[in-house]
């Protein structure tokens, strides 16, 4: 079936660290992977995404990691900073039956940054 | 550059009862997306909209249904409610239905069935 899921509800770091939010997906023939951050009251907000033809995209302060052969996404937030604390989601595209419009969501990771 | 607008912000419904609930895209933007985010199930898609048809649908029933205007604002109605449709509905925008068009989200609306 479709699904995306996380491995940890909530990470807790250090003001300063780094961060690794992981997420496995299942359809192995996903297309696009997108990465959102919701604060409280408000809507997701986009970060970063990647193509399944890559398995490496930087941003600033953020790096998106895909492993194909493992059906593994991760996001790595440098120097975490107070206003970094979030739920964070990955979502995935499938394009094999043409434009559905549809992202699938993961559960969602809790990212708390302690001062 | 004004965001995707959903009003209302909060909407308090009794079971049998209708919502609808409204959704401005950003200027420019033809794509609207709905999703439900139920507490412990995370974002589900519910409709898509572009240039004023329906071209998906998810997994709900027909009790939910939508539309889009001229302007590509949407609506969209829940019939028949019941207390399982208590979640936030969000409204994204997409310009124009492109694989890799990014989809902008608003703040959604807080509907609560009684």
């Amino acid at each position: 079936g479709e699904s995306v899921g996380l491995h940890l509800p909530t990470l807790s770091v250090q003001e300063g660290d780094n961060s690794i939010i992981n997420c496995a997906y299942s359809n192995s023939a996903s297309d696009y992977f997108i990465w959102y951050k919701q604060e409280s009251g408000k809507g997701p907000q986009f970060i970063i995404d990647i193509r399944s033809n890559m398995d490496k995209r930087q941003g600033q302060r953020v790096t998106v990691l895909l492993n194909k052969t493992v059906k593994h996404l991760s996001l790595q937030i440098a120097a975490t900073q107070p206003g970094d604390s979030a739920v964070y989601f990955c979502a995935e595209r499938n394009f094999g039956s043409g434009n559905t419009g549809k992202l699938i969501f993961g559960q969602g990771t809790t990212l708390q940054v302690k001062p | 550059e004004a965001g995707v607008t959903q009003s209302p912000t909060h909407l308090i419904k009794t079971r049998g009862q209708q919502a609808t609930l409204r959704c401005s895209p950003i200027s420019g933007h033809t794509s609207v997306y709905w999703y439900q985010q139920a507490l412990g199930l995370g974002l589900q898609f519910l409709l898509w909209y572009d240039e004023g048809e329906e071209r998906n649908r998810g997994n709900f029933p027909p009790r939910f249904s939508g539309r889009q205007f001229p302007n590509y604002s949407s609506e969209l109605n829940v019939n028949a409610l019941e207390l399982e449709d208590s979640a936030l509905y969000l409204c994204a925008s997409s310009l124009g239905s492109g694989h890799y068009n990014e989809q902008f989200f608003g703040p959604g609306t807080r509907l609560t069935v009684l």
